[in-house]
């Protein structure tokens, strides 16, 4: 079984200031890697995904996230926020040679960005 | 706006009650997701069904059921309710048979209250 560990629940962030989001993953087998954001009172949606190439991932609204096998990590970067990125923030996997599509999310990380 | 709708938006009810969500996907896609997201437990996924098939199955409690029409749309069936079924359930669709690298494109949730 896969699992997904998001190490900050809260980060506060000033406007025009970089983020990192931090994500470690644990499985045995191979994965692919998401990130997902959640607005206030929506559904998600996708930011970028990992399959496989380039470990330097650019995603939708300015969003990169780097894959690093070694340290089975995934995390997000933008190097200047907006007040519109105040949402929730999820990374999530799946197994490669899974039967399905079975998204395994961490617990989430709410970004506040303040003026 | 994924293109995925859900109802009803919002779902107050009591204990013992049994209640049905319903999800159309997006406009082609044959694969339809549902996923629970509570304060204790978070995202997680419940159960994938392509073109009408049960594909995978997640944390799903044998009180709840779920299927795939002819249509595609699918329905999540929640009996016995007890209070720690309060949550908001997603759910998402895929355009083909929802291999782990296909994008999930979610609805805006329905919000379950059990009093």
């Amino acid at each position: 079984a896969q699992s997904v560990t998001q190490l900050d629940s809260q980060v506060p962030v000033f406007e025009e200031a970089p983020v990192e989001l931090r994500c470690n993953y644990s499985s045995s087998v191979s994965v692919y890697l998401f990130w997902y954001v959640q607005y206030p009172n929506q559904g998600l949606q996708l930011l970028l995904k990992y399959l496989s190439g380039s470990t330097l991932v650019k995603g939708i609204n300015g969003f990169e996230a780097e894959f690093n096998k070694s340290q089975t990590s995934f995390h997000l970067r933008k190097p200047s926020v907006h007040i519109s990125d105040t949402a929730e923030y999820f990374c999530a996997v799946t197994t490669i040679k899974a039967a399905g599509n079975k998204l395994t999310f961490g617990g989430g990380t709410r970004v506040l960005v303040k003026p | 706006d994924s293109g995925v709708t859900q109802t009803p938006k919002h779902l107050i009810t009591a204990t013992g009650q049994r209640v049905t969500l319903r999800c159309s996907p997006r406009s082609g896609d044959l694969s339809v997701y549902w996923y629970q997201q509570s304060l204790d437990q978070g995202l997680q996924f419940l159960i994938q069904y392509y073109n009408g098939e049960e594909r995978a199955k997640g944390n799903i409690l044998e009180r709840f059921s779920a299927q795939q029409f002819p249509d595609l749309h699918s329905e999540l069936n929640l009996s016995s309710l007890e209070l720690g079924d309060s949550a908001l359930y997603f759910c998402a669709s895929s355009p083909r048979q929802g291999g782990s690298q296909e994008t999930q494109y979610f609805g805006p949730g329905t919000r379950l209250l059990v009093l």
